[in-house]
């Protein structure tokens, strides 16, 4: 869904690198997220954002930060890589109002850390 | 074709029939459910979402049934189709106050034999 738009689409760095992925959004949604895919698993949510100047940890937060440039964009660093970041990276945006909002993704950063 | 979502990670079904994707939650506050469809290299994709106020809902092609007594969820596909082939992740919102975080099972993946 060309709707959810993530850069880059992947991405191999060595250990230690500062790495940035991209998320933007044309759907006007309020709500932004970042997941993280293992193989095999499903998706655990790293950070999320209600608005631009709302951040929230998530579940796996530690060694991710995250900005909130405008309600449009949404970006997730690494400050300094390691290999067990190596996975899937998704972003996500929501609807703003009420509890129950289908989220909608981009279509995923692969990252490789060596 | 029947599974049991984490202890039966993949389902193989013969094209026609309908594919039943079971999910266990473990969260009895839980009170929005979703499931998303993930195809090979790309996001996950909304399929349907039930309400804890609801046992069954469907949609095209696609039925949802929601047993909270036993905190299960599944999934019902009738009339699988090769477009079908996808992991199948079910997902819960555990009820936190005016909140849209969700969180995801493992998922199921589910192939067709023609």
């Amino acid at each position: 869904d060309a709707d959810v738009t993530q850069t880059p689409r992947n991405r191999i760095t060595k250990t230690g690198k500062r790495i940035m992925l991209e998320c933007s959004q044309t759907k006007g949604h309020d709500r932004m997220y970042w997941y993280r895919q293992d193989p095999g698993l499903g998706l655990r949510l790293i950070y999320y954002s209600f608005d631009v100047k709302d951040i929230n940890k998530g579940e796996i937060s530690d060694g991710y930060s995250v900005s909130r440039q405008a309600q449009a964009k949404f970006s997730l660093s690494l400050e300094s890589a390691i290999p067990n970041q190596t996975a899937l990276y998704f972003c996500a945006t929501s609807m703003g109002m009420g509890s129950y909002n289908e989220q909608f993704f981009g279509p995923g950063t692969r990252l490789t850390v060596l | 074709g029947e599974s049991v979502g984490l202890h039966l990670p993949t389902l193989s079904v013969q094209e026609g029939d309908n594919s039943i994707i079971n999910c266990a939650y473990s969260n009895s506050a839980s009170d929005y459910f979703i499931w998303y469809k993930q195809e090979s290299g790309k996001g996950p994709q909304f399929i349907i979402d039930i309400r804890s106020n609801m046992d069954k809902r469907q949609g095209q092609r696609v039925t949802v049934l929601l047993n909270k007594t036993v905190k299960h969820l599944s999934l019902q596909i009738a009339a699988t189709q090769p477009g079908d082939s996808a992991v199948y992740f079910c997902a819960e919102n555990p009820g936190y106050s005016s909140a849209s975080k969700i969180i995801f099972g493992s998922g199921t993946r589910l192939s067709i034999r023609p």
